[in-house]
C-alpha cells in the first residue's frame, strides 16, 4: 500500500507561471511534511518542510500548504524558472514518535519549466 | 564544510556477490538513514542508525544489513545480490529527527 502518493508524473510549466505540485497521504500519524527536489546523478536536496500545527510555510518563492483534514499537502513554486526544472518528491514522517529519521516519500513529480 | 559523503560513486557486481556501501555524515549528525531509490520511484527506507544504534528498519530482506561506527560513519552491506538490488543507494544524515540532507548517492548495478 502506497501511503504517500504524487498523482502527477510530470508537469511542464511555462517561465514566470506558478508551479503547483500536489501529494497525499492516508496516515493521520504523519505530522512533518518535507518537499525535495532532485537532480540527475545528484541526491535530493531539501527545499521546504511543515509541521501539522501549522498550515501554510513560505521561503521565497517556495510555499508548502497542508490541509490536514484531506491528508493533502502543496508545493507552489512562484514564479518558476528553468533552474526549478527537476524531480520534485514530497516525504512525510511522525517527528513526535519512534519513526526515527524513517521518511516516506511519494514517487515523485518531474517538473520542467519551458523559457 | 562537508556534506553528507557516499562512497563509492559508482558500482557493478555480479548476482551473488557482497558489497559494501560507505557514507560519512555531517560534521555533528549523529544519525544516518540508508534509502534505496530504483528508477522512477522515490527513496524507500531501509535503515536508521542514531549513537551506533538501529532505530529503525524498512522492509527489506536479511541480506541487507548496515552499522555505524564511533564517528558516526556508517556502512551498508548487501550479501547475495540480485539484479533487483540495482539502485541508487543514498545516504541521508541528522541530528536526530528533521534536517535530513542527503549525500549524492551510490549507484549499484548487479549484472
Amino acid at each position: 500500500d502506497q501511503q504517500v502518493k504524487q498523482n502527477s508524473p510530470s508537469l511542464s510549466v511555462q517561465e514566470g507561471r506558478i508551479s503547483i505540485l500536489n501529494c497525499d497521504y492516508t496516515n493521520s500519524m504523519f505530522d512533518y511534511f518535507l518537499w525535495y527536489k532532485k537532480y540527475p546523478a545528484e541526491g535530493p536536496t531539501f527545499l521546504i518542510s511543515i509541521s501539522s500545527i501549522k498550515d501554510k510555510n513560505e521561503d521565497g518563492r517556495f510555499t508548502v500548504f497542508l490541509n490536514k483534514s484531506a491528508k493533502h499537502l502543496s508545493l507552489h513554486i512562484v514564479p518558476s524558472q528553468p533552474g526549478d526544472s527537476a524531480v520534485y518528491f514530497c516525504a512525510v514522517t511522525n517527528a513526535g514518535g519512534t519513526s526515527y529519521g524513517k521518511l516516506t516519500f511519494g514517487q515523485g513529480t518531474i517538473l520542467t519549466v519551458h523559457p | 564544510d562537508a556534506g553528507v559523503t557516499q562512497s563509492p560513486t559508482h558500482l557493478i557486481k555480479t548476482r551473488g556477490q557482497h558489497v559494501t556501501l560507505r557514507c560519512s555524515p555531517i560534521s555533528g549528525h549523529k544519525s544516518v538513514s540508508w534509502y534505496q531509490q530504483v528508477l522512477g520511484q522515490g527513496p524507500q527506507f531501509i535503515f536508521q542508525y542514531y549513537e551506533k544504534e538501529e532505530r529503525g528498519r524498512g522492509n527489506f530482506p536479511d541480506r541487507f544489513s548496515a552499522r555505524q561506527f564511533p564517528n558516526y560513519s556508517s556502512e551498508l552491506n548487501v550479501n547475495a545480490l540480485l539484479l533487483g538490488d540495482s539502485a541508487l543507494y543514498l545516504c541521508a544524515s541528522s541530528l536526530l529527527t528533521g534536517g535530513y540532507t542527503f549525500g549524492s548517492g551510490t549507484r549499484l548495478t548487479v549484472v
